[in-house]
């Protein structure tokens, strides 16, 4: 079964408008990851976020947990074309595991 | 550094098949897990390594996959008698370590396809 669930699906916007992706999970973390995939092959890695943080940034990204709704959300600023990817969230440490446990993800397109 | 290779890129077999898929994990990365993903899906949790162990095997949906990991580097995910619902991109990720930081690096995937 998968921890983290986003929302929305997908989402398509214009280049230079912000993109905004949420997950949830069900249970408590120790850590929450977001991840970029494109083409369906290979993820990268964008951020880590620790489940004692509430907010970190890197670049033009916003990553935001809030333990108590059990939600994270990312915000991507200024979106680009080549921001157009799969992104999923990944959750560990639920019941003790430091599995990785991903959702379904968001399909973004930006629109040049 | 490199990072993480899988061979081959795409595997297609015939059902009822043998297969092995290879994963080169970063060097001195001592955590490796393997995930499958299906069209329109997130990464699925298959096996996860700790140096030469299994250390869960949870995610093996039956007893046809089978991997192995001996001198704690390169691992090779087994899959016998091959079935059209195998066919899927299998990941391969490796970690420096299994902690609270777990940053996991992707290879390219290998895409099977068990006609």
């Amino acid at each position: 079964s998968q921890q983290g669930e986003e929302d929305p699906q997908a989402l398509s916007i214009q280049e230079g408008e912000n993109a905004t992706m949420n997950c949830s999970y069900k249970t408590s973390i120790n850590n929450l990851q977001w991840y970029r995939q494109n083409s369906g092959r290979g993820l990268v890695h964008l951020i880590l976020i620790r489940s004692n943080e509430r907010e970190k940034h890197s670049g033009r990204l916003r990553v935001t947990l809030d333990t108590s709704k059990k939600s994270s959300s990312l915000l991507i600023t200024a979106s680009r074309a080549a921001d157009t990817a799969s992104y999923f969230c990944a959750t560990d440490g639920a019941g003790g595991s430091y599995i990785p446990t991903f959702g379904r993800g968001t399909s973004l397109i930006v629109h040049p | 550094g490199a990072g993480v290779s899988q061979t081959p890129s795409n595997k297609v077999t015939e059902k009822g098949k043998y297969v092995e898929l290879r994963c080169d994990p970063i060097s001195g990365h001592t955590a490796l897990y393997w995930y499958r993903q299906s069209l329109g899906q997130g990464p699925e949790f298959l096996i996860y390594f700790q140096g030469t162990g299994a250390a869960d095997d949870s995610g093996l949906p039956n007893d046809r996959f089978f991997a192995v990991r001996p001198e704690g580097s390169v691992s090779t995910l087994k899959i016998q008698r091959t079935e059209r619902g195998d066919s899927a991109v299998y990941l391969c990720a490796s970690s420096l370590y299994r902690t609270g930081q777990n940053e996991q690096f992707f290879g390219p995937g290998t895409r099977l396809t068990v006609l």
